[in-house]
């Protein structure tokens, strides 16, 4: 069944804003926990993970945060721009290759100039 | 940048009929994936391949579905035949074993089943 799942299906920011998306799981025993982003016509394409180890982790305008405590993940975009609109996934999988991407469901950002 | 590619872009079949779907994974990957996303919904996984030999299936991939490396460049997903349900977007991954967790994904082939 589910385990990955996001709390808000949209979320409309400004140009410059920061946006937060969440996510929520169940599974605890994953490894690792990750954020894909979708553009309109393409498939997902990967923007950063984060160990089940590690509470928190920073990539180019991108943060991640992992609380095991609540189970929840979160993606913050700093300074959204336009071409961040997207669909935003939350996914997980464990620390051994060829094994299954489960995602939750998708968080559409709508970027405004 | 390499990318996956796959072909076609849209495949429109009939109920019952057999459709493959191609995908060239990037040329230094060894795990290959198929994953499906029904209009609207989540990105679902259906198999993994590697050395020539399923690594792990959904329970949606059932026995009308079937992979295979043909060559040194290809990775087909077969369905043998159709059903109305299939209709989604077929995505096909490919990556390196040292990240499990960074899949690239091609562009998809919207399948509709009519």
């Amino acid at each position: 069944g589910e385990s990955v799942g996001l709390h808000l299906p949209t979320l409309s920011v400004q140009e410059g804003d920061n946006s937060i998306i969440n996510c929520a799981y169940s599974n605890s025993a994953s490894d690792y926990f990750i954020w894909y982003k979708q553009e309109s016509g393409k498939g997902p394409q990967f923007i950063i993970d984060i160990r089940s180890n590690m509470d928190k982790r920073q990539g180019q305008r991108v943060t991640v945060l992992l609380n095991k405590t609540v189970k929840h993940l979160s993606l913050q975009i700093a300074a959204t721009q336009p071409g961040d609109s997207a669909v935003y996934f939350c996914a997980e999988t464990f620390n051994q290759a060829g094994t299954a991407l489960i995602f939750g469901k998708g968080t559409t950002l709508s970027v405004s100039s | 940048e390499p990318e996956v590619t796959q072909t076609p872009s849209h495949q429109v079949t009939q109920m019952g009929q057999e459709v493959i779907l191609r995908c060239v994974p990037i040329s230094n990957h060894l795990y290959f994936y198929w994953y499906r996303q029904i209009l609207g919904q989540k990105v679902e996984f259906l198999v993994s391949f590697y050395n020539n030999e399923i690594s792990e299936k959904s329970e949606i991939f059932d026995d009308q579905f079937s992979v295979e490396r043909p060559d040194g460049s290809n990775f087909t997903l077969k369905i043998r035949s159709t059903k109305l349900e299939d209709s989604a977007m077929y995505f096909c991954a490919s990556n390196t074993p040292g990240a499990p967790y960074e899949q690239y994904f091609g562009p998809g082939t919207r399948l509709t089943v009519t």
